[in-house]
């Protein structure tokens, strides 16, 4: 098994470019997640997908749009890329989405993406 | 509005000693807490969690514990080792709307040293 996993590894843009961070699981989990890691500021989630036919916003979901295209695969795009948008993104799945009480919900994280945008 | 902070951006140790991170927490509905350890270039793994209920974990060299009155937990590495030099963040149920869905929210991380 794979785990999760993240292309391109690395990618630069100029302002205004756009480009999709794709993100593929072969866990069967139900659902993922996208975060972005900036120094000082742990990892902030931008969006997340409980389940294959839904998408809502985490924390910083401004500037970015999402695509959970099946259970597998959950894409996150930047329509026009800004230099605030520099930073490592993850993606990560997980089995359930919440579940009983006083159960944890371990995520699985993807390898990143660094994008930088000039 | 950060519910869960790490307050030590560093922690440099010797090889042998023990290694204490901490996580203060604002959210007293916490039912669950992780850590994760990250490596450079790599994306997080899940290292140990601890329930609500419970106020220690152990886990080989690992051990987490919380202390829910002053909303605080802490994870112990004895004895700590080179290979143990990494990011360790800290998290815990993002509850923002009303429910989780597995959401997690991260504390800011702190980079352990262990010197050979």
């Amino acid at each position: 098994n794979a785990g999760v996993t993240q292309t391109p590894k690395f990618q630069v843009l100029k302002t205004g470019q756009s480009m999709t961070l794709q993100c593929a699981q072969d866990m069967n989990h139900n659902s993922m997640y996208w975060y972005r890691q900036d120094p000082g500021m742990g990892l902030r989630l931008i969006y997340y997908s409980a389940s294959e036919g839904t998408t809502d916003k985490g924390e910083v979901p401004n500037g970015y749009n999402v695509s959970r295209l099946n259970k597998r695969e959950f894409s996150l795009r930047l329509e026009s890329a800004a230099p605030s948008q520099t930073s490592v993104y993850f993606c990560a799945s997980s089995l359930l989405a919440g579940g009983p009480s006083r159960t944890y919900n371990e995520q699985f994280f993807g390898p990143g993406t660094r994008l930088t945008v000039l | 509005d950060q519910q869960v902070k790490q307050n030590s951006p560093s922690l440099s140790v010797q090889e042998g000693r023990i290694s204490i991170l901490n996580c203060d927490y604002t959210n007293s509905m916490f039912d669950y807490f992780l850590w994760y350890k990250k490596y450079p270039a790599e994306g997080p793994t899940f290292l140990i969690s601890i329930s609500s209920i419970k106020d220690k974990n152990e886990d080989g060299r690992f051990t987490v514990f919380l202390n829910k009155s002053a909303k605080h937990l802490s994870l112990h590495i004895v004895p700590s080792q080179p290979g143990d030099s990494a990011v360790y963040f800290c998290a815990g149920p993002n509850n923002a709307g009303g429910t989780s869905y597995g959401k997690l929210t991260f504390g800011q991380g702190t980079i352990l040293t262990v010197h050979p």
